[in-house]
């Protein structure tokens, strides 16, 4: 059964940080990995797709990586503003089925 | 486009009632979901739905039901509510399996 996990599952860091929120799953036998946003009371906003053949995947300010083998994907955040706090989830998907597995997700606060 | 449009925002139910949460995409995707988000919980998913007329079971799928007659349409009913069924319910879709999936804004439901 695919778990994914997010830890922390709370940070704070000071605007213009450079920040990395960590997701790992235990099925390395991924079809892809989403990174979401979630703003209180919203729905989630996806951010970035990487599909199992990639490694990683940019987005402005953003880039998410992919290490199968390790069972990990990185979500970094580059130059933080205060806009960028939000609930970021990690969510995989494997091969023959339509579930996405979800992690609980890491609660992000830029502090101005 | 309005994306993926869901409906009530907000609703309390009695124990036993029933009701119908609406979801609409216009996006012509023809994939649709419903997923329920618990605090301190991953999101989980409820129904799927492939194209119209076709639906199929996910995690957590009993006391609740889903039709697909055209392909915007993928309303979830409740049947004989539960307290265990108050919950956030989003609804989300995708052109296919592997896609981006775009989620709706949320319903809020509470069984009193």
């Amino acid at each position: 059964k695919q778990e994914v996990t997010q830890i922390p599952a709370a940070l704070s860091v000071p605007e213009g940080e450079n920040l990395v929120l960590n997701c790992s799953f235990t099925d390395s036998a991924i079809y892809n990995l989403q990174w979401f946003r979630q703003d209180p009371g919203k729905g989630l906003t996806s951010l970035l797709l990487i599909q199992s053949s990639q490694r990683e995947q940019t987005s402005g300010r953003l880039n998410a990586s992919l290490d199968k083998s390790s069972g990990r994907s990185t979500l970094y955040i580059a130059a933080s503003q205060p806009g960028d706090s939000a609930t970021y989830l990690c969510a995989v998907s494997v091969f023959g089925n339509e579930k996405l597995t979800f992690g609980t997700g890491t609660r992000l606060t830029i502090i101005p | 486009n309005a994306g993926v449009t869901q409906t009530p925002k907000f609703r309390i139910l009695k124990i036993g009632q029933s009701m119908t949460l609406q979801c609409a995409q216009d996006m012509n995707h023809n994939y649709m979901y419903w997923y329920r988000q618990d605090p301190g919980m991953g999101l989980k998913l409820i129904y799927y739905s492939v194209g119209a007329g076709i639906t199929d079971k996910g995690e957590v799928p009993n006391g609740y039901n889903v039709s697909r007659s055209t392909t915007e349409d993928f309303p979830l009913r409740l049947e004989l509510a539960a307290p265990s069924q108050t919950s956030v319910y989003f609804c989300a879709s995708s052109y296919y399996r592997g896609n981006t999936i775009y989620f709706g804004e949320g319903s809020w439901l509470t069984v009193v």
